[in-house]
């Protein structure tokens, strides 16, 4: 139980263009998800905290105008790379929240962008 | 606010050695959570344990274990006889849920584990 799907797995894309990655709870319903970004060798950092049909809660240093989340569902929450640049290649994570400190982590996209 | 130190940037033993990946916490909470996770080069993560702070019982699990000292706000964890497929980075968490249920990572410990 507990299942987080994450599309895509990876994606190339252009510099200047949005790309879009899904987040799915497939057996539960999640009130809470998180996205993580992480670089190369580097740490998972939490970019924002999504609660399902209210506005998410950015890190600070996270421009949310770029990265746009949307949690319209208890089952889905996608997070926008808008006008991707190569420095917002990355590895993205999404989590979702099952159970008080009980998390489950979708298998995370591998976005380059060129 | 919350932190969690892992100081070990990477570690390299030969297979069948025992490992010690130290995890350093901090928190204003009374009530929070500890975690490690697994993340082979695939880059999935894949949990190992949850620790609440009001239970400092030592864990065993096959050949992986944690020891959890509040009083050194310490969560470290420990492989014996490790395994080439024990490579991988561990990462410690810590989440001060219920008050804030994000989960905060550390830095990570790369283990290479020789054969």
């Amino acid at each position: 139980g507990a299942v987080v799907s994450q599309h895509p797995s990876w994606v190339i894309c252009k510099s200047g263009t949005s790309v879009k990655i899904e987040c799915r709870s497939l057996d539960f319903q999640a009130t809470t998800m998180f996205w993580y970004r992480q670089f190369p060798k580097q740490s998972l950092m939490l970019m924002a905290t999504s609660n399902e049909g209210s506005k998410a809660t950015y890190e600070q240093g996270v421009e949310k105008d770029k990265f746009l989340i949307n949690h319209a569902s208890l089952t889905l929450s996608t997070l926008t790379v808008t006008s991707a640049h190569p420095e917002d290649s990355s590895f993205y994570i999404c989590s979702a929240q099952y159970l008080a400190a009980g998390y489950t982590f979708g298998s995370g996209t591998r976005l380059t962008v060129v | 606010a919350q932190k969690v130190t892992q100081a070990q940037t990477e570690i390299s033993v030969v297979e069948k050695e025992d490992v010690t990946l130290d995890c350093v916490y901090e928190t204003r909470d009374t009530t929070y959570y500890l975690f490690w996770y697994k993340q082979p080069p695939s880059g999935e993560l894949v949990f190992l344990i949850r620790r609440n702070s009001f239970d400092e019982q030592n864990e065993i699990s096959g050949r992986y274990s944690w020891n959890f000292q509040k009083s050194t706000s310490s969560f470290n964890f420990t492989i014996t006889a490790s395994q080439v497929v024990d490579s991988a980075v561990y990462f410690c968490a810590l989440s001060e849920a219920p008050r804030d249920d994000k989960i905060i990572f550390g830095k990570g410990t790369r283990l290479h584990i020789l054969p």
